[in-house]
């Protein structure tokens, strides 16, 4: 069955870098495109970027466009979330997600929080 | 970036039936587009329930009751969840969700449903 799983999240301070990973089984991980979607604490979903299948077009939310880098390594099954200069309004579960057969989002990971604090 | 305006807060009884709206900006018509829909229980993630785009044209989740489905009133330019038959365990948080071009994903803002 389809699994992924989310790791590299904890407490950064505001300015600072983390980088999160998704490992990805019970699929043919080189042919989906995979999102990153987050979720501040009680508040709703929000999409932050998408990578094709082959890694060949990325797209971001305006929120973090040119501070978050997307990028996948398909030899290791894995998706990845460079995050450069962080902010407090980053703190959030980031969850992984595989793009379906229809352009549905259609396998969540479980998250890891990123909490951005001084 | 399109916003998806759904209402904060349902509530229905046991065994009725909840009707879930998300609607969509009046530059972006709904006939245009699939909508999907999200259920996410406390501590959990998001889970996929359903597309829909038209009456041939729509898809369930894996697993998801056929209690859920989808619809679409194009006088209000809105996307419609119905969750018939409630039971308990639909108490959640439901999201909808449109992806109007391979740039931006958009999510409603959610609607918490309380069944009494």
């Amino acid at each position: 069955q389809v699994q992924l799983v989310e790791s590299g999240g904890g407490v950064v301070q505001p300015g600072g870098s983390l980088r999160l990973s998704c490992a990805a089984s019970g699929f043919t991980f080189s042919s989906y495109g995979m999102h990153w979607v987050r979720q501040a604490p009680g508040k709703g979903l929000e999409w932050v970027a998408f990578i094709r299948y082959d890694g060949s077009n990325k797209y971001y939310a305006d929120s973090v466009k040119g501070r978050f880098t997307i990028s996948r390594d398909n030899s290791k099954n894995t998706l990845y979330l460079q995050m450069n200069s962080l902010r407090a309004e980053d703190t959030a579960v980031y969850y992984c997600a595989k793009e379906g057969s229809g352009r549905e989002v259609d396998y969540w990971g479980q998250g890891t929080l990123v909490t951005v604090s001084s | 970036q399109p916003v998806l305006t759904q209402p904060p807060s349902s509530s229905a009884s046991p065994g009725e039936s909840a009707r879930l709206t998300c609607t969509l900006p009046s530059d972006i018509n709904v006939g245009s587009y699939n909508i999907y829909w999200y259920q996410q229980k406390p501590g959990s993630p998001p889970r996929y329930l359903l597309y829909y785009y038209s009456d041939s044209d729509k898809g369930q989740g894996s697993g998801v009751p056929s209690r859920f489905s989808g619809s679409k009133d194009a006088s209000a330019n809105t996307g419609i969840l119905l969750i018939s038959g409630l039971q308990s365990e639909d108490e959640a948080d439901y999201y909808c969700m449109i992806w109007p071009s391979n740039a931006h994903v958009v999510f409603g803002g959610g609607t918490k449903l309380t069944v009494l």
